[in-house]
């Protein structure tokens, strides 16, 4: 069954700490995504990785890290320099960016809240 | 800076009735402008995408209508159901020789269809 798995569905973290949201493909796509959705502004992209071993800082990078050292996992960091982590993350994937079409398809996202 | 404005927020038809969502766009650098629909709770999925070298395109009861000389894209949904009840986005995005395929999210209209 193909598509992305985010995981944990929902995620505590307590002041200080930094933590770890997980995404897995098995699209064989090569570029993923992460996106921070808050209610009233819609999705805002985090960071992005076009290719293995490579990735840029999206419009909200400040307090996040990424890496992406297989094709099929993104892994976020929030970490304690996030001051305000509370949101839905939502990681995507998509064909390589050479493609005709940005065709950009979704996990079921991971709800993070602060303790 | 937001460069994808979309509205309403929330919108609240009759079943059998007419959706309208419009998004209004700056940069004339877009040239894929795609909808997803997100039910709560869930990952946004793509619903229909347009090129601006066409005006409309539909897909069964989903319409798109693009003004390229205004900057302006609409979605219709025709003879709207209780299931089309669902968060929708409006998004642009700068073709592969560009941006890298980066998704710019409009903020999003909440529709509910009641009957």
């Amino acid at each position: 069954d193909g598509g992305i798995t985010q995981s944990p569905k929902y995620l505590f973290r307590k002041e200080g700490q930094n933590v770890t949201l997980s995404c897995e493909q098995n699209l064989n796509h090569d570029a993923m995504y992460w996106y921070r959705q808050d209610p009233g502004q819609g999705l805002r992209l985090i960071y992005y990785s076009q290719i293995v071993n490579d990735f840029q800082k999206g419009d909200i990078a400040e307090g996040y890290s990424v890496s992406r050292e297989k094709k099929e996992s993104f892994p976020l960091t929030v970490t304690s320099a996030q001051k305000n982590p509370t949101a839905f993350y939502l990681c995507a994937s998509s064909m390589s960016p050479g493609g005709a079409k940005n065709i950009q398809y979704f996990g079921a996202g991971t709800r993070l809240s602060v303790l | 800076q937001q460069q994808v404005k979309q509205s309403p927020q929330s919108l609240i038809v009759q079943k059998g009735g007419i959706s309208i969502i419009n998004c209004a766009y700056e940069n004339t650098a877009f040239d894929y402008f795609p909808w997803y629909q997100q039910f709560p709770g869930k990952g946004p999925a793509l619903l229909i995408a347009i090129r601006p070298d066409v005006s409309e395109k539909k897909e069964g009861r989903f319409t798109i209508s693009f003004n390229k000389s205004a900057k302006q894209f609409s979605l219709h949904i025709m003879d709207s159901q209780p299931g089309d009840s669902a968060t929708y986005f409006c998004a642009a995005s700068i073709g592969p020789t560009g941006g890298g395929n980066k998704l710019t999210f409009g903020t999003g209209t909440q529709l509910k269809v009641e009957l």
